[in-house]
């Protein structure tokens, strides 16, 4: 069971907006530590997708967004495409674990 | 252009004992703020971080592995080996090497991983 909470699947249409949530609790996200989110293709390494809550890395197309709140934080793809079928991961830090790095389960996004 | 790649056995024993190395390329271990950690995947399943070491080779364990791991690095072959005793078929799993920052605190890029089995 993970610290970080994720649906296990989403999905939605070509050109249709979804949402990934990550859940956490006062001693992670709560807490005041950052959250990360990465995308991992199938049979690939995972790739950065979003750091520090909303920000996005050189390359990644604008369609994908984060927000933070609270003990929970986003992920955001508008103008769903095809080739953003792909398992998605956030990531944490948790102070009750001596400040280890924690992940979510992963959320499965199918692109129908 | 940063790229990072892991090797080590393909097939271990149970109880034996695992030696992983992170061979990397376009960062340097001994610039300040620069961390390598492993993060490791069991097939179909989620990440699950290991270890890290820093550039004044400060070393950070998973609290629930932290027994049965050992992380070093050799800087002047631009490597870091990670080391697990006691190896179980539950830590069949696909293992990673990623580049992080003390204060950028995300992993990035990840190597391509290496995927280890436990079986007698």
């Amino acid at each position: 069971q993970s610290v970080l909470t994720q649906p296990p699947s989403v999905s939605g249409a070509p050109g249709q907006r979804v949402t990934i949530s990550c859940t956490g609790s006062s001693s992670n996200i709560g807490a005041g530590y950052d959250v990360h989110w990465y995308q991992q293709l199938p049979g690939t390494a995972p790739k950065l997708l979003i750091y520090t809550n909303s920000n996005r890395p050189s390359g990644v197309p604008d369609r994908f967004s984060g927000s933070k709140s609270g003990t929970s934080a986003s992920l955001a793809i508008t103008g769903l495409q095809a080739e953003d079928e792909a398992d998605y991961y956030c990531q944490s830090y948790d102070s009750s674990l001596s400040g280890d790095v924690v992940f979510g389960g992963g959320t499965k996004l199918t692109v129908l | 252009q940063v790229t990072l790649r892991e090797s080590g056995p393909a097939l271990v024993k149970p109880t034996q004992t695992l030696t992983l190395t992170c061979t990397f390329s376009g960062f340097s271990l001994s610039t300040s703020e620069m961390c390598v950690s492993w993060i490791r995947q069991p097939p179909g399943k989620a990440l699950e971080w290991l270890a890290r070491i820093d550039w004044d080779d400060d070393k950070y364990y998973s609290t629930s592995l932290k027994t049965r791991l050992t992380i070093s690095k050799d800087t002047s072959k631009n490597q870091v080996v990670l080391t697990m005793t006691n190896m179980d078929p539950v830590d069949t799993a696909t293992y990673y090497c990623a580049r992080m920052g003390t204060s950028r605190n995300w992993f990035d890029p990840w190597g391509q991983g290496t995927l280890v089995t436990v079986s007698s």
